[in-house]
């Protein structure tokens, strides 16, 4: 069975840092894997969609990249922003989606 | 972009009451649904999977008999939860996509407490 794993569970930064979220999964049979930022208590918004075939996916200060090979998968956000607070969750699909459990970001004024 | 409405938001009822969530995509035609349960600090696990005009496929452990999902148009999926109970009680999130190879939308949620 799939698992998805992201690291670290939370993280806290300054304004205007630049930061990177990590996701792993075990079985790189995938068709593609995506991006989501989910806010308390609300749905998922969609981030980035990278398709197997892909190596990585960009939009505006976020880039998302995918190794396939080794099952790891990154979101880069730059220049982070207070209204960038918020879990952030990936998700592999192969037969079905698996999320991982998501980061808890912070950003600090 | 692609919008998912799901409603009601939020339900609060009576044990023994069956409640149904509606899932509905406004500009596109969803071939395929996907109905998902949230605990509290856990990730969001899949309860089922609905094609439209065919059965919908549950995932392991889901009791089909009790979360009754129908799929009868290409913009609108419900799930009902029949004589709910307080373990129940959760958030549930509905997400649509037009085709396998375009990304998954979702819905807003449902936070789902019974009593």
């Amino acid at each position: 069975k799939q698992e998805v794993t992201q690291i670290p569970a939370a993280l806290s930064v300054p304004e205007g840092e630049n930061l990177v979220l990590n996701c792993s999964f075990t079985d790189s049979a995938i068709y593609n894997l995506q991006w989501f930022r989910q806010d308390p208590g609300k749905g998922l918004t969609s981030l980035l969609l990278i398709q197997s075939s892909q190596r990585e996916q960009t939009s505006g200060r976020l880039n998302a990249s995918l190794d396939k090979s080794s099952g790891r998968s990154t979101l880069y956000i730059a220049a982070s922003q207070p209204g960038d607070s918020a879990t952030y969750l990936c998700a592999v699909f192969g037969n079905q989606f698996y999320f991982g459990t998501g980061t808890s970001l912070t950003v600090i004024p | 972009g692609a919008v998912v409405s799901q409603h009601p938001s939020r339900v609060i009822c009576k044990s023994g009451t069956s409640v149904k969530i509606e899932c509905r995509s406004l500009d596109f035609q969803a071939t395929t649904m996907f109905w998902y349960r949230q605990f509290p600090k856990q990730s969001l696990m899949l309860m089922a999977t609905s094609n439209e005009g065919s059965k919908a496929t549950y995932e392991q452990g889901v009791e089909k008999d009790k979360f009754l999902i129908n799929h009868a148009s290409l913009t609108l999926s419900t799930l009902t939860v029949t004589s709910a109970h307080p373990e129940d009680s959760s958030f549930y999130i509905c997400s649509a996509r037009e085709s396998s190879n375009q990304p998954q939308h979702f819905g807003d949620g449902t936070r789902l407490s019974i009593l």
